[in-house]
């Protein structure tokens, strides 16, 4: 099946830093890529829809400007968690699909957040 | 938008039986429906899925049903072993909305041997 990588896999950093968190497509284009966000023990929260070249579409109640995204290439996009603060820790995951209608959705491996 | 129910949210059988899980959606434009088996802080994985022409699937152990009309769909797994123990998450793809997932609320399955 397709692969899709994501980088970090964990980081850990101080409150008011900003953190990368990078999603890529390794065998095939996504012109749209999708970033969740998963607290423990709960299900995959949608954040936003990476769309390549173009502005990011953010689902309500998610802060553009705290959740930076960008897709910058049809092979990667990026989320940076800005002023990151205890409460932004969690599992943050990606999935792009290949191009087709209906295909199955293809993850990277989930960043492990943790502000201090 | 598309809002994705699932039941029950944990599940516990013995090794050897069959547990079922069950999904409601409301788009009644959702056509493609997978399931996904995430194990503790790992990504999920596709496990089975089944698009809007057809009623059922199954692959070995494992089997979707899909009711369109009453916009529902269950995932049956037969014989289970202590491995199948995880998270399983139902989805849903809206209608038009290129590949975009909404995910149930997820089941915690626990399988006793």
């Amino acid at each position: 099946g397709a692969v899709v990588s994501q980088h970090p896999s964990r980081v850990i950093c101080k409150s008011g830093t900003s953190v990368k968190i990078e999603c890529r497509s390794l065998d095939f284009q996504a012109t749209t890529m999708f970033w969740y966000r998963q607290f423990p023990k709960q299900s995959l929260m949608l954040m936003a829809t990476s769309n390549e070249g173009s502005k990011a579409t953010y689902e309500q109640g998610v802060e553009k400007d705290k959740f930076l995204i960008n897709h910058a290439s049809l092979t990667l996009s990026t989320l940076t968690v800005t002023s990151a603060h205890p409460e932004d820790s969690s599992f943050y995951i990606c999935s792009a699909s290949p191009p087709g209608s209906a295909t199955e959705a293809f993850f990277g491996q989930g960043t492990r957040l943790t502000v201090v | 938008g598309e809002n994705v129910e699932q039941h029950p949210s944990t599940l516990s059988v013995q090794e050897g039986d069959s547990a079922v899980i069950k999904c409601t959606y409301s788009d009644s434009a959702s056509n493609y429906f997978p399931w996904y088996k995430q194990e503790l802080g790992k990504r999920p994985q596709l496990i089975i899925d089944i698009r809007s022409n057809v009623g059922e699937k199954k692959d070995q152990r494992i089997a979707v049903t899909l009711n369109k009309t009453a916009k529902h769909f269950s995932l049956h797994i037969t014989e289970t072993q202590p491995e199948d123990s995880a998270v399983y998450f139902c989805a849903a793809k809206r209608g038009n909305a290129g590949n975009m997932l909404t995910f149930g609320g997820g089941t915690r399955l626990m399988v006793k041997p």
